[in-house]
Formats: structure tokens, C-alpha cells, sequence
């Protein structure tokens, strides 16, 4: 699975969007991009994911290059509920099966009131 | 049920000590994974079931660790003669894991909240 790098940490004011980075240089073509958030104490949990198009859902937005090297995680009206750590994951996804995901160390984003 | 449920949610266990800690997947999900998180790091895999298969245990550190699913539902991780570098959150997920059909999102994990092992 290919290599993904994240600033350590972002703040953003409550109520802006809160915009993550993610440089996934080296990734190949049949190589998704997925993000799980982390809230303290509790386990990850699925963001979103998406291969080469835009992808929005009830949580965020997902936008990728066109080169694929890079993708950036839109959270549109942060709350300090969302204060977590975040992690970009890029990985082949299979039919059905070993969803087994490599975690780096993430970007650990706080809303500030 | 609901969500993946693990219990203890917190176990202090004296160096040696053998634990065991429970994992109940969301009903009818065919995958289930264990993560190892010390602290301040992200999640590293340990082991994958599908069913009662145990088909990747490429992750568990040491021959002390050992993971069941006897009967494709509950899984239990068990560590024996615990060390202190033991000491970390083991979370549990599980997956769908069968073909979708292309169903946005049906293959995703998730995880329970982790049990938080303390070893003194």
C-alpha cells in the first residue's frame, strides 16, 4: 500500500471549514483514498473514500488531484465535535474481504471555540 | 447489535499475568480485525478472521498472542505471560465482507472503542 504523509497537527476556528492535506505520491493506480477520524477514547471511524472523482457525503468531502499524488479532506462547518485525529489511508480495495488498513500517525485537528 | 461492543473496556494486569479480552462484531459481518494502538500512535493491525478462519495473523508481535473466532461471531484475543510493552488499546472491527455489488462504504471497518490494557 502506498505511502501517505500528513502535517502532525491543524487548528481551525468552529464554524469554518477545516481543510486536511494528504501527499500520497507513489500511489498506483487501482489504489483507493480513504479517511478515518479518531475521537479520544473511542475507536476510528469511517470518513469517507474515493479513487479519482470528487466524493461528498454527509460528513465530508473528499477531493483529489488530478494526478492522484494528493487529496485534501473538507470538513465544511467545523464543531468542536470534531476535534480528532485524522488518518489518509491509500490502499487497493478489494470486492469483499481483508479490509486490513495501514494507519500512519495522522493529523491531530482542533476546533478552537 | 448496534456496534462492535469489546469488553473490558479496562484491564490492569500484574507483569505475567495472562488476560483475555472480548470482541462482539455487528451482527452478520463475515470480517473482523484486532488493532494494537500504544499511545500516541495510530493503529497497527494484529490479526484478521473471516468466519471462523483465521486468515492473516501476520501482525500478533509474539507466540503469546493468540486470537480465536470459534464460531464466525465472538472473537477473543488472548495474551499470555503480559509484559509491560503490552500495554496499549486493542480495538476491534469488523466488516460486511462479502461482494457488494458496489454499495458505497458497505466494506468499511468499524471499530469498537477499544479495551486499554495496563500492564504493571
Amino acid at each position: 500500500d502506498a505511502k501517505t504523509t500528513q502535517p502532525p497537527s491543524m487548528d481551525c476556528a468552529e464554524g469554518r471549514a477545516a481543510n486536511l492535506p494528504c501527499n500520497h505520491s507513489t500511489i498506483s493506480g487501482n489504489e483507493y483514498v480513504y479517511w478515518y477520524r479518531q475521537i479520544h477514547s473511542q475507536g476510528p471511524q469511517y470518513i469517507i473514500h474515493g479513487l479519482k472523482n470528487n466524493e461528498t457525503n454527509e460528513m465530508a468531502s473528499l477531493i483529489i488531484t488530478e494526478d492522484r499524488k494528493s487529496s485534501t479532506l473538507i470538513l465544511p462547518h467545523a464543531t468542536l465535535r470534531d476535534t480528532a485525529v485524522y488518518y489518509c489511508i491509500v490502499r487497493v480495495r478489494p470486492n469483499f474481504g481483508n479490509e486490513k488498513l495501514t494507519f500512519g500517525t495522522g493529523t491531530r485537528l482542533t476546533i478552537i471555540p | 447489535g448496534a456496534g462492535v461492543s469489546q469488553s473490558p473496556r479496562y484491564k490492569v494486569a500484574k507483569r505475567g499475568q495472562d488476560v483475555a479480552l472480548r470482541c462482539d462484531p455487528i451482527s452478520g459481518h463475515v470480517s473482523l480485525f484486532w488493532y494494537q494502538q500504544a499511545l500516541g500512535q495510530g493503529p497497527e493491525f494484529l490479526t484478521y478472521f473471516q468466519n471462523e478462519a483465521q486468515l492473516d495473523k501476520s501482525g500478533l508481535p509474539s507466540d503469546r498472542f493468540f486470537a480465536e473466532r470459534p464460531e464466525g461471531s465472538v472473537s477473543t484475543l488472548k495474551i499470555q505471560r503480559t509484559q509491560q510493552e503490552d500495554s496499549a488499546v486493542y480495538l476491534c472491527a469488523s466488516s460486511f465482507g462479502r461482494r457488494t455489488g458496489g454499495i458505497t462504504g458497505a466494506n468499511v471497518l468499524t471499530f469498537g472503542a477499544g479495551s486499554r490494557l495496563t500492564v504493571l
